[in-house]
């Protein structure tokens, strides 16, 4: 079975500070992760995604994230926040062993206070 | 290129009533979900669409949700009859194809049930 689980439900920033907001998956085979980002009012929109690739992967905006398997982890971070990154943060497993699941997290919060 | 579309983008009924939304799914994408969001939750995955072919449909209430994916292009998701509980907001996402491919997401519909 295969789970994603967020850390936290709020985050809070000042602006230009760095952003970290943790992920950590369970999942029988390796999976492909996802993080993706909700604006008030507006659709989902893909932010970065790692497919078995290189372990490091950058996104749009200036963020990034590791996949790190020993820690079953896929942070996502960002040296400096701006304003227009607060926001509802998704982070997402896929999981295609035999069948196709895919599992969203319960969502983080991030708040930026200029 | 033309994103997913979806509507009506809100609707408000009574409990016991029916109620259907629609999708239209990027042109060319073979894979389409319907998720559900609740109010401070991520959004749960109801059912995939590969084609006209059902992939998941594992979390649908099928007592009372119905969906179905005519020629494999738009998609329409029932529900008969409504309860509290089904107040969300309904998203429609699209794929390529099935895996690990960014989902395009619909603005989605709120569903208001009273």
């Amino acid at each position: 079975a295969q789970s994603v689980t967020q850390l936290d439900s709020h985050v809070s920033v000042s602006e230009g500070t760095p952003v970290l907001l943790r992920c950590n998956y369970s999942s029988s085979y390796s999976p492909s992760l996802f993080w993706y980002v909700q604006h008030p009012n507006k659709g989902l929109q893909l932010l970065l995604k790692y497919t078995s690739a290189a372990t490091l992967v950058k996104g749009i905006n200036g963020f990034e994230a590791e996949f790190k398997k020993s820690e079953t982890s896929f942070h996502l971070t960002k040296p400096s926040a701006h304003m227009s990154d607060a926001a509802e943060y998704f982070c997402v497993v896929f999981y295609s062993g035999g069948y196709q699941k895919v599992t969203f997290g319960t969502g983080t919060k991030l708040q930026v206070i200029p | 290129e033309a994103g997913v579309a979806q509507s009506p983008r809100y609707k408000i009924i009574e409990k016991r009533q029916s109620v259907a939304f629609w999708c239209n799914p990027i042109s060319g994408h073979a894979t389409l979900y319907w998720y559900q969001q609740i109010l401070g939750q991520g959004p749960k995955l109801l059912i995939q669409f590969q084609n006209n072919g059902v992939v998941d449909d594992s979390q649908l209430p099928k007592d009372r949700f119905s969906a179905e994916r005519l020629k494999g292009v738009d998609s329409t998701l029932k529900i008969q009859p409504a309860k509290l509980e089904d107040s969300a907001v309904y998203l429609c996402a699209s794929s390529l194809s099935s895996g690990s491919y960014e989902q395009y997401f619909g603005p989605g519909t709120r569903l208001t049930v009273t």
